[in-house]
């Protein structure tokens, strides 16, 4: 959506380390989510801030800035399977998720 | 993972036809969601249900029309669609607004 931006592409290496950001409107924020998408399948849920700082989960950690208005996706140890749209998305005060355009990431071997 | 299961997985009508998209959640929820995902686009979320009652509408032309029988069940009801309405429709559904939303496989419709 207009309020969320993140790159549109970003390609690494197997077995690298990859920071995906996002940025977002702080007004009335209440959440940050991140959604793997693989291409023709559902996205499915991988992480969800609300308060300031590192959440990890495994290869995949993700941070969030509320004065920033900042959050990123690290993905460590990267893997073929890796290869994916990465979604950004903030829930709001109007009670429902806005989703950034995603980014497609490309694992190369 | 099939706790939101959605049927059919493809269609393709034709702009007079009239069909129904279904949504189904196992998991207990109590909010469900429709989106259309287009090409190179974000997801647009068109219709929140909460407790069966809808709580959202972001401004969707009246040819898609939504329905709620119960917590567990949402329909997309499509007539006289246009080409430009071509995208995949995703159905979610989470625990209460603005908790983790969990999707469905998704419906590829085309539209000639």
């Amino acid at each position: 959506g207009q309020n969320i931006d993140q790159p549109t592409e970003m390609t690494a290496t197997e077995g690298a380390i990859v920071q995906i950001n996002c940025t977002y409107q702080t007004s009335g924020f209440n959440g940050l989510f991140w959604y793997q998408q693989h291409a023709g399948e559902a996205p499915t849920f991988l992480s969800y801030n609300v308060l300031d700082g590192l959440e990890e989960k495994g290869r995949f950690s993700s941070f969030l800035s509320r004065s920033k208005g900042y959050s990123y996706l690290l993905l460590k140890e990267l893997q073929m399977k890796d290869s994916a749209s990465y979604l950004c998305a903030e829930s709001g005060s109007a009670r429902q998720l806005t989703f950034g355009s995603g980014t497609q990431l490309t694992v190369l071997p | 993972e099939t706790g939101v299961t959605q049927t059919p997985r493809h269609l393709v009508m034709g702009m007079t036809n009239k069909k129904s998209l279904k949504c189904e959640q196992h998991l207990g929820h109590n909010a469900m969601y429709w989106y259309k995902q287009s090409a190179k686009k974000p997801l647009e979320l068109m219709f929140v249900y909460s407790l069966e009652e809808r709580v959202e509408n972001n401004s969707v032309p009246s040819r898609f029309s939504p329905e709620c029988p119960n917590s567990s069940h949402l329909f997309l009801h499509l007539h006289t669609l246009q080409p430009e309405d071509s995208a995949l429709y995703l159905c979610a559904s989470s625990r209460n607004p603005q908790e983790t939303q969990y999707f469905g496989p998704g419906t590829r419709l085309l539209v000639l």
